[in-house]
């Protein structure tokens, strides 16, 4: 198992541009997540899904935008970069929804200028 | 998520256990308890849980005090690799909200020295 994993591991993108975090797990986990974690800062929820089809909000939604047309795959795009989405992107996933067993993707870490 | 207490920081010398303690004294029935860890500039690892059992898998041992309100995770022989942010986190197992966001605490810093 390769666990959950993301793409890529670093990206500056300019202020204006977009671009897609990918996400994937492949232990057919029916719940994954998108974080953000700023420096010395704990995590933030940005979207969520707990399956094929269904995502929702989290607690810092704007900016972002998220599908989950498989169980594996969990991409989460950018729609138009700002200097403030500079940030540590965690993706996450679990058996359950609403488990707290939940297992990470390496991050993404993302600048933009 | 029910209120944890961690000291800052610890050390521990290479090849020896690493006890972390964490202090829940408002857990409730249905609320286990959840450690995590973060090495530096990687994603948070899921390490183990447990609700009133000692609870023991390849990574570390997890001892919870008989009126479970507080608990010690045991890293049996600590490596450099273990120099980590290490979280506490009480709730229940699952349903707990439909957004399922972990919040983690300020947690211990572990430093494992040679």
């Amino acid at each position: 198992n390769a666990g959950v994993t993301q793409t890529p591991k670093f990206q500056v993108l300019k202020t204006g541009q977009s671009m897609t975090l990918q996400c994937a797990q492949d232990m057919n986990h029916e719940y994954m997540s998108w974080y953000r974690q700023d420096p010395g800062m704990g995590l933030r929820l940005i979207h969520y899904s707990v399956g094929a089809g269904i995502t929702d909000q989290g607690e810092v939604p704007n900016g972002y935008n998220v599908s989950r047309s498989t169980t594996e795959d969990f991409p989460l795009r950018l729609l138009s970069a700002a200097p403030s989405q500079t940030s540590v992107y965690f993706c996450a996933s679990s058996a359950l929804a609403g488990g707290s067993e939940q297992y990470f993707g390496p991050g993404t870490r993302l600048t933009v200028t | 998520d029910a209120k944890t207490t961690q000291p800052p920081s610890m050390d521990c010398a290479e090849g020896r256990a690493a006890n972390l303690p964490c202090n829940h004294s408002t857990i409730s029935g249905n609320e286990y308890v959840y450690w995590y860890r973060q090495i530096h500039s990687q994603g948070p690892q899921y390490i183990i849980h447990g609700l009133k059992n000692n609870e023991t898998n390849e990574m570390a041992s997890l001892i919870i005090t008989e009126d479970r309100k507080s608990s010690t995770l045991i890293l049996p022989h600590a490596t450099l690799r273990d120099t980590a942010v290490y979280y506490c986190i009480v709730r229940p197992r699952t349903g707990y909200n439909a957004g399922n966001m972990l919040t983690f605490g300020g947690g211990t810093r572990l430093m494992v020295k040679p």
